[in-house]
């Protein structure tokens, strides 16, 4: 089983469209976890963190189940700045800071 | 809003060559990292290094590899004698501390290519 996967996409939406980004970690002991967004070519950038009792930032809600070692991300209406590859990242065990990415899921906008 | 810097930004080396790849991180940061991603996959980790130590690194971070932190301010990552499969992006990443929920900032990174 991979570390952390994600669905890779694309995910192609009208503007203004909900769209929800599902990520499973292998590792039960991790115990950060985070939305990161990456342009084409570009560096990673925090999107969110994401907190057991699931939060909210504007249009972008995240939510965490340890028992399934589940994280979520829901994107309302959706801008055409959106359009980005959406990572989930997980801290590994060891308290080092070291961050596990998942391959990253596509969302593309369309006007 | 302050922010970590690479250079450069793009660098060309010939195989078997020694390539040191520079970042300044955050300046009240404690915790420096360097990550990879080649062409198409996804982020990888090479190592994290706290009070001038390597506190973790990846099978990927062998012998050619090393990091310093020589003046307090720039944090480098060596690549001895590079290979093809060196070929990608490095990112530099720094954060307070590594305790829970504490994010990572990344550097624009560097495209490294090999020939």
């Amino acid at each position: 089983r991979k570390e952390v996967e994600q669905d890779p996409g694309p995910f192609n939406v009208p503007e203004g469209a909900t769209v929800a980004f599902n990520c499973t970690y292998s590792n039960s002991a991790s115990q950060s976890f985070f939305w990161y967004r990456q342009d084409c070519r570009k560096e990673p950038k925090l999107l969110m963190s994401v907190y057991s009792s699931g939060n909210e930032d504007g249009r972008f809600t995240a939510q965490l189940n340890r028992a399934s070692q589940y994280i979520s991300l829901l994107i309302r209406d959706s801008k055409l700045s959106d359009s980005a590859t959406y990572l989930c990242v997980v801290s590994s065990s060891s308290n080092t800071g070291k961050l596990i990415f998942g391959q990253g899921t596509t969302l593309q906008v369309k006007p | 809003e302050p922010e970590v810097t690479q250079t450069p930004s793009h660098q060309v080396t010939q195989m078997g060559q020694e390539v040191i790849l520079r970042c300044v991180p955050i300046s009240n940061h404690l915790y420096f990292y360097w990550y990879r991603q080649i062409l198409g996959q996804k982020v990888e980790f090479l190592v994290s290094f706290y009070n001038n130590e390597i506190s973790e690194k990846s099978e990927i971070f062998d012998d050619q590899f090393s990091v310093e932190r020589p003046d307090g301010s720039n944090f480098t990552l060596k690549i001895r004698s590079t290979k093809l499969e060196d070929s990608a992006m490095y990112f530099c990443a720094s954060s307070r501390d590594s305790s829970f929920n504490q994010p990572q900032h990344f550097g624009d990174g560097t495209r490294l290519s090999i020939l």
